[in-house]
């Protein structure tokens, strides 16, 4: 089982529209996740961190579950600039290291 | 400014040559990490360090080496037992010492075998 899985998609979806992703990690121990975004042939950047309350930042909002096991991305009123790569990250556990996932693509049509 | 340098941007090697990517970063972070990325793949993990003079294998280390001699800097060779290298390199680099601390990016490095 990888660390951390994530439905590779793609997702397409109208402008407006509301999509939410999920990622699942294996570790009970990881205690740092996030959220980045990358671009095509460009580097990830940090779209938002996941805190255990839940965290909101504009038509963003992110939701960890660790009972089980899992983080979400939620995308309200999509932009055609919200296409992208998403890719959750996990770090944590006994060599806390950065883990991946392979990341989802979101293609928002006109 | 700070932040997380790669270079070359693109790097071009002839079969059976051996060549290192450049990464630097004076942000004063203790993690380091060698990415590699694939067309429409996902970011799989060749070395990463957390300490000087100390790093581990990822998932993909074989026909790969690094070094850690200065916290500044973590360069990644591709040598020529790597029998696939063309990808683009992510270096990435993050703190040990907090919580829920992002990781910052280099440009990456983009790899073709001629």
């Amino acid at each position: 089982r990888k660390e951390v899985e994530q439905d590779p998609g793609p997702f397409n979806v109208p402008e407006g529209a509301t999509v939410a992703f999920n990622c699942t990690y294996s570790n009970s121990a990881s205690q740092s996740f996030f959220w980045y975004r990358q671009d095509c042939r460009k580097e990830p950047k940090l779209l938002m961190s996941v805190y255990s309350s839940g965290n909101e930042d504009g038509r963003f909002t992110a939701q960890l579950n660790r009972a089980s096991q899992y983080i979400s991305l939620l995308i309200r009123d999509s932009k055609l600039s919200d296409s992208a790569t998403y890719l959750c990250v996990v770090t944590g556990g006994a060599t806390n290291k950065l883990i991946f996932g392979t990341g989802t693509l979101l293609a928002v049509q006109p | 400014d700070g932040g997380i340098t790669q270079s070359p941007k693109y790097l071009f090697r002839k079969e059976g040559q051996n060549v290192t990517l450049s990464c630097e970063q004076n942000l004063n972070h203790d993690a380091m990490y060698w990415y590699r990325q694939d067309p429409g793949q996902g970011l799989r993990l060749i070395y990463y360090s957390q300490i000087v003079n100390d790093f581990q294998k990822g998932d993909i280390a074989e026909g790969y080496s690094v070094s850690r001699e200065k916290k500044e800097s973590f360069p990644l060779t591709v040598t020529s037992a790597q029998k696939n290298p063309t990808a683009f390199y992510l270096c990435a680099s993050s703190t040990l010492t907090e919580m829920n601390t992002e990781a910052f990016f280099g440009q990456g490095t983009r790899l073709t075998v001629v």
